[in-house]
C-alpha cells in the first residue's frame, strides 16, 4: 500500500496561473479532505468528499475547486493563483469515522 | 467542533516520560478525543484517540478525566524522533461528514 500520495512534492506559480494539486489513495478509503497549512499554523480545512460523486466546502474554499469522479483520486484545482495561496497542502483520507486519518506528504506551493 | 487547550510548547529528556495536556472544557457528550502529530516536513500523523476510557496503543497512551473536560496523551519513553508538534482535537464521530479542526497544538523538544 502506497497510502496517499500527493503531487508535485513542490511548485512555484506565478500569480494568475491555475494548476492542479493531486491527490491518490489506494486504501478504498470513503472520505478524503484538503487541507492547507501556513507557516507556523495548524492545518485549515479547504474542501472535502464524503464519497465519489459528493464534495462539499471547508473552512477555506475561495479560490480553490475540487471534483470526485473516482474514489482513488481527489484533486484540488487553483484557478487563479494568488500569492495569499502560498502555503503547504495537505490531503487525508479516511474510511470508518471511528478511526483516523492518513495524510499524505504534502505539496509545497509558492505562488510568486 | 469544541474548541481545545494546549500549552504551545514543552520540553522532554530524551529515554523520560512525557505528559501532554489538552483542556476541552465544553466537550460535548459524543466529541472523540483524537491525538494527532506531525513531525519536521510531514503531513500529521494518526497518534491515539479516545472517548471515555482510557487508551493505550504501540505509539502512546491516553488518559482522559473522569468528567472528560481534560486529557493527558503520554509518550512513555520519549526519543528524539518524537519531536514534533502534537494537536488534540474533538471530533464527533456521530456526524460522517465531520471533519478536523486543528488548533496550533503543542511544540515538543526532546532533549538528548
Amino acid at each position: 500500500n502506497a497510502g496517499v500520495t500527493q503531487t508535485p512534492k513542490f511548485q512555484v506559480l506565478k500569480t494568475g496561473q491555475s494548476m492542479t494539486l493531486q491527490c491518490a489513495q489506494d486504501m478504498n478509503h470513503e472520505y478524503m479532505s484538503w487541507y492547507r497549512q501556513d507557516p507556523g499554523m495548524g492545518l485549515r480545512l479547504i474542501h472535502y468528499s464524503v464519497g465519489a460523486g459528493i464534495t462539499d466546502q471547508g473552512e477555506v474554499p475561495n479560490g480553490y475547486n475540487v471534483s470526485r469522479s473516482t474514489t482513488e483520486d481527489f484533486p484540488l484545482r487553483l484557478l487563479s493563483a494568488a500569492p495569499s495561496q502560498t502555503s503547504v497542502y495537505f490531503c487525508a483520507s479516511r474510511t470508518d469515522s471511528r478511526l483516523g486519518y492518513t495524510f499524505g506528504s504534502g505539496t509545497r506551493l509558492t505562488v510568486v | 467542533d469544541a474548541k481545545t487547550t494546549q500549552p504551545n510548547s514543552m520540553e522532554s529528556n530524551e529515554e523520560e516520560p512525557v505528559h501532554l495536556p489538552c483542556n476541552h472544557s465544553t466537550i460535548s457528550g459524543t466529541d472523540y478525543i483524537h491525538w494527532y502529530r506531525q513531525l519536521p516536513s510531514q503531513g500529521p500523523e494518526y497518534v491515539i484517540h479516545g472517548l471515555t476510557s482510557n487508551v493505550n496503543n504501540r505509539m502512546a497512551s491516553l488518559a482522559i478525566a473522569e468528567d472528560r473536560k481534560s486529557s493527558t496523551l503520554i509518550l512513555h519513553r520519549a526519543t528524539l524522533r518524537d519531536a514534533a508538534v502534537y494537536y488534540c482535537i474533538l471530533r464527533d464521530h456521530s456526524g460522517s461528514a465531520r471533519q478536523l479542526t486543528f488548533g496550533s497544538g503543542t511544540q515538543l523538544t526532546v532533549l538528548p
